[in-house]
């Protein structure tokens, strides 16, 4: 059973540039959060999504950044013009269920921006 | 508001001596408590949780980390460390119950392990 998979490991974007990060969740999860973790810190929660739906987006910066979890295929951060003060390590999570107490980390996109 | 606290952002300790990363963590309802290990570059794996039950939890690793709802804390012990625990350790708590995945993050403590 393969663990949360994300792609790409580490991505390179010019200011202004799109970045779409993607995320696979453990077979049999539908349930996706994303984190990012910027230097020096610990992860910060961004979204919450189910399949088809965003159920808590209250980590999310209000413009440029959006996720989408679609009824077939990974999961998606967008992240549009892109600015220096984005560059950092995105993870995604995902669970069984809402009851699990457990989320299952993937190795993250480094997002470097130049 | 729930908040994490993790004192101490770098710990070092010497190859078989005992391991302790402080967490103290502020929660308005009973707060569920993890403990993560990222290595460099990697991803955040679960060491241990606390949910209900048994105060005194233990993990992979030899990591144990002992509840104390008076003290508002949730510790991290090993008695003997070993090189490899070298990482970055973070404690987490949950925000929302049902919610397993959303979670509020220490600042992470750096262990580094001596020979």
């Amino acid at each position: 059973n393969a663990g949360v998979m994300q792609n790409p490991r580490h991505l390179v974007r010019r200011r202004g540039q799109e970045a779409r990060l993607r995320c696979s969740p453990m077979k049999g999860h539908s349930h996706v959060y994303w984190y990012r973790q910027l230097p020096e810190e610990g992860l910060k929660f961004m979204v919450y999504l189910q399949k088809e739906n965003i159920i808590d987006e209250s980590g999310m910066p209000k413009e440029r950044f959006s996720a989408e979890f679609p009824k077939e295929g990974p999961s998606i951060l967008r992240i549009q013009q892109v600015v220096r003060g984005d560059s950092a390590a995105y993870f995604c999570a995902s669970s069984p269920s809402t009851a699990n107490t457990e989320a299952f980390f993937g190795q993250g996109t480094r997002l470097t921006v130049v | 508001a729930q908040s994490v606290t993790q004192l101490g952002s770098h710990v070092s300790v010497s190859e078989g001596a005992l391991v302790l990363l402080r967490c103290n963590y502020s929660s308005s309802v009973p707060p569920y408590l993890f403990w993560y290990v990222q290595y460099p570059n990697q991803g955040l794996q679960l060491l241990l949780k606390y949910t209900t039950g048994a105060t005194l939890v233990k993990g992979i690793n030899g990591f144990e980390a002992e509840f104390k709802k008076s003290e508002t804390s949730f510790h991290l012990t090993k008695p003997s460390a070993h090189m490899s625990d070298a990482a970055e350790y973070f404690c987490a708590v949950t925000l929302v119950k049902n919610q397993g995945g959303k979670l509020i993050f220490g600042q992470g403590t750096e262990l580094s392990v001596k020979p």
